[in-house]
């Protein structure tokens, strides 16, 4: 049973550019987390998403960010026009239902140049 | 102040020692404790669940202590492949059950 796959492992884009990062789940698994970690932080909570819906944007951005879980396909988070300051690993997280453990994906780490 | 607290480190101890984390949360409500363990570059994972009765998993043992919001891991004998960061966690039922990380505790193991 695979993991939680997300790719790319490693982006880097230039200012200005935009970034999409893709997170599948683990088989059976209908819930998915985005967290971000600043270099040398903790994780921060980002969104909550559930098939076609988002559960919980409150750690969102309110620019630039935008995430998404279609029907068919993986969880995208967008992040538009970027900036060094959006540098970071983001890590998806899924679980089977809400209150189960949450199993994380290896992450995408971002490079803004 | 932040949600999660823990002492940053790092503790170097040798190997075969004791040690012992401390993690503290502000909010009441949180309902979930968890510690996770984090290698270098890598994705959390889940090392052990909470609960208020004190758990055990082979040399680890967690405690939590609801009246005082104070949650704590202790690792006896400690291996070098022990080395890593461990993030207290807690989880909220609001909007969601998000989890919420503290920044972590970084143990070295020497030999």
């Amino acid at each position: 049973n695979a993991g939680v796959m997300q790719n790319p492992r490693h982006l880097v884009r230039r200012r200005g550019q935009e970034a999409r990062l893709r997170c599948s789940p683990m088989k059976g698994h209908s819930h998915v987390y985005w967290y971000r970690q600043l270099p040398e932080e903790g994780l921060k909570f980002m969104v909550y998403l559930q098939k076609e819906n988002i559960i919980d944007e409150s750690g969102m951005p309110k620019e630039r960010f935008s995430a998404e879980f279609p029907k068919e396909g993986p969880s995208i988070l967008r992040i538009q026009q970027v900036v060094r300051g959006d540098s970071a690993a983001y890590f998806c997280a899924s679980s089977r239902t809400e209150q189960e453990t949450q199993y994380f994906g290896p992450g995408t780490r971002l490079l803004v140049l | 102040r932040k949600e999660v607290e823990q002492d940053p480190g790092p503790f170097n101890v040798p190997e075969g020692a004791t040690v012992a984390f401390n993690c503290t949360y502000s909010n009441s409500a949180s309902q979930s404790f968890f510690w996770y363990r984090q290698d270098c570059r890598k994705e959390p994972k889940l090392l052990m669940s909470v609960y208020s009765s004190g758990n055990e998993d082979g040399r680890f043992t967690a405690q939590l202590n609801r009246a005082s919001q104070y949650i704590s891991l202790l690792i006896r004998d400690s291996k070098l492949s022990d080395s890593a960061t461990y993030l207290c966690v807690v989880n909220q039922k609001d909007s969601s059950y998000k989890l919420i990380f503290g920044s972590g505790t970084r143990l070295l193991v020497r030999p």
